[in-house]
Parts: structure tokens; C-alpha cells; sequence
């Protein structure tokens, strides 16, 4: 079953205290990307990888690692959390379409990790 | 910097009455999708719109993409308790394929 597969489900950790997130998709995607959900502001894009040991700044990067050492696999890591870190984070891959590079076929998204930070 | 502005926030309806999402754009879009995300869930895409003054008809959902392709619609025909979530548009800018951006949702509640 083609699928992207976030852990942990759940979280709570303490300030400063580093974390990572893990993601894996069985999709053979390029393309892998992280986001932050928050009440009224949508997705937001933390960081993006467009293949192996290609990584970019999305829009609210500060404060977050990525590295992509697999093809499958793209951890989020959290080096000194701080509470305005405490949201919701979706794990996303999609292939990209070949020749252009492009993002062009369906984002499929992890269950999510619920992360709270006191 | 770009950005995908969504309305309404929030839509309560009877069951069996219509919905309508919007999306605009700041910039031009090459594309367009559309994600469903139930509570508790995670989102899941439902459509992309590619050409301008596109419309796509998935059963009771149509989709459509403007001339300009800088705004978009979902509209929910005769809505069921089954199509409660909240509702997603996604664009990429034209030039910049790395970016999905999205929307701040819309959230529907249908009311039996």
C-alpha cells in the first residue's frame, strides 16, 4: 500500500530538549516536503527536498533541520524546541514529473504528529 | 510574498444545501489543487486544475480555474453530513514548481 508514515503520532516535550520526527514513503518519491498546520493559517512549508541531499527553506524553516540521506526517508528535526513550536506537522511526498522538475502530481500526507512543547 | 487567500473560514449548512469555497491568488498560478481534510485527518488530495477557465466535476463537487488563472472554486452541490472537513486549495506560482502554496482552509459543517 503506497503510503507515508509519520512518528510519532503524538508528542509533548520540554523546551530545548532535541527531537526529531521521522518520515518514510514507499512512493519512490522525489519530492518530500514538511509543514506546520495552526488554526487559521492553513499549511504552511517548513522545508522541501527535491531528491537526495537536496534540501531548501520553505516558508517558516526557523528553528528546524531537515537532511535527506534516502530517497524514502526525510526527518525533521527540532534542535532546542520552544513552545511557539507546538502544532500540528504533516509529513508530504509527491513525485516530480520528469524533464521539468516540476511539482505537478498530488502531494500524498503522513497521519500527522502532534507535537506540544511546554 | 505570494500567498493563496481562502473564503470563507469557516461554513455551517443544512444538509442538502450548497457550498462554495474560493481561492485567490496574488501571482499567476500554473496549477491549482485541491486537498480534503477530515477532522482528525490528515488532507487528501482530491483534483488539480491545470488549464485556464478549466472545470472538473467530481459527482456533487465541481472545480473550476479562472481566465487568469489567479483564483479558483469548489463548489459542494446538495452536501451530506459525509462531506464535513475542511477544504484546501494549493497553488503553485508560475516559475517557482517547488512550492505548494496553500490556503488557509475552509471548514464545513453540515448540519443534519
Amino acid at each position: 500500500e503506497a503510503q507515508v508514515t509519520q512518528n510519532p503520532r503524538y508528542l509533548i516535550t520540554v523546551t530545548g530538549k532535541k527531537l526529531t520526527v521521522t518520515c518514510s514513503q514507499n512512493m519512490n518519491h522525489e519530492y518530500m516536503s514538511w509543514y506546520r498546520q495552526d488554526p487559521g493559517l492553513g499549511l504552511r512549508q517548513i522545508y522541501y527536498s527535491m531528491n537526495v541531499e537536496v534540501t531548501d527553506k520553505g516558508d517558516v524553516p526557523e528553528g528546524y533541520k531537515v537532511s535527506r540521506k534516502e530517497k524514502r526517508n526525510f526527518p525533521l528535526i527540532l534542535e532546542s524546541p520552544s513552545p511557539n513550536q507546538t502544532s500540528l506537522y504533516f509529513c508530504a511526498s509527491s513525485s516530480a514529473r520528469s524533464g521539468t522538475g516540476g511539482l505537478n502530481t498530488e502531494a500524498f500526507f503522513g497521519q500527522g504528529t502532534r507535537l506540544t512543547v511546554v | 510574498g505570494q500567498q493563496v487567500m481562502q473564503i470563507p473560514q469557516y461554513q455551517h449548512v443544512q444538509e442538502g444545501e450548497d457550498f462554495t469555497t474560493y481561492c485567490n491568488s496574488s501571482t499567476t498560478l500554473s496549477n491549482i489543487q485541491w486537498y480534503k481534510q477530515r477532522p482528525g485527518g490528515h488532507p487528501v488530495f482530491l483534483i488539480q486544475l491545470v488549464k485556464s477557465g478549466e472545470v472538473k466535476k467530481q459527482k456533487r463537487l465541481t472545480f473550476q480555474f479562472g481566465e487568469a488563472k489567479k483564483n479558483s472554486s469548489l463548489h459542494i452541490t446538495a452536501t451530506q453530513t459525509t462531506d464535513v472537513g475542511t477544504y484546501f486549495c494549493a497553488g503553485i506560482v508560475s516559475g517557482g514548481y517547488n512550492k505548494l502554496i496553500f490556503g488557509a482552509g475552509t471548514r464545513l459543517a453540515v448540519h443534519p
